[in-house]
């Protein structure tokens, strides 16, 4: 059984450019999350899928951001305009269909970084 | 909602020698608990989580953690650390009920030193 994926590992940016990161959840795993890492900080929400249906978004998704999961398999987070504060390291985790508990399952991450 | 206090931002600790790290989390609901371990440049390793029932949980790589439920806390030990444990460590918290997102501490630095 693979692990989370995500792509790309390292994304370099300028400010104001519009950039997208793709997660693939573990086979069969029908709930996805996204979560935001700065350095020296725990991961924070961003949002949260189960099959392609958006059911939690954090106050930290500002109208910049979006999230979308058109077929319930994998998901894309895109950053429009993007600012100096959005480098960080953006987490994908997903749980499995089955699971009343939701233990989440960690993809390696995509760190961000704007000039 | 939940909060988790990670008291301890770094833990110096020689090879071989025990290391607990210690994790406060407050809820006004029922929850479940989870340690993550992070090596450099990676993402979360689930290393054990507490769902219910006994409150003593065994994980991977001779990780063990303590639930306690009237200090609300949830430290997690190991007898003998390695080199290799040398990591970020996450302690996170979800209710039993309503929102999925974690909560996550602000994470304890284990430095495990020669």
């Amino acid at each position: 059984d693979t692990g989370v994926s995500q792509d790309p590992r390292h994304k370099i940016t300028k400010r104001g450019q519009n950039v997208t990161f793709r997660c693939d959840p573990i086979s069969e795993h029908n709930r996805l999350y996204w979560y935001r890492q700065t350095l020296g900080q725990g991961p924070e929400f961003l949002t949260y899928f189960q099959n392609e249906a958006q059911l939690e978004k954090s106050r930290l998704l500002s109208d910049r951001f979006s999230a979308e999961r058109p077929k319930g398999s994998f998901s894309t987070l895109e950053i429009q305009r993007t600012e100096q504060g959005d480098s960080a390291m953006y987490l994908c985790a997903s749980s499995p269909r089955l699971d009343p508990t939701d233990t989440q399952y960690f993809g390696p991450g995509t760190r961000l970084t704007v000039l | 909602a939940q909060s988790v206090t990670q008291l301890d931002s770094q833990v110096p600790v020689f090879e071989e020698a025990p290391v607990e790290l210690r994790c406060n989390y407050s809820s006004s609901v029922s929850v479940y608990l989870f340690w993550y371990v992070q090596y450099p440049n990676q993402g979360l390793q689930l290393l054990l989580k507490y769902l219910s029932g006994s409150t003593l949980v065994k994980g991977i790589n001779g990780f063990e953690a303590e639930f306690n439920k009237s200090q609300t806390s949830f430290h997690l030990r190991k007898p003998s650390v390695h080199i290799s444990d040398t990591a970020e460590y996450f302690c996170a918290v979800r209710g039993d009920t309503g929102r999925r997102a974690l909560t996550f501490g602000s994470g304890t630095r284990l430095q495990v030193q020669p």
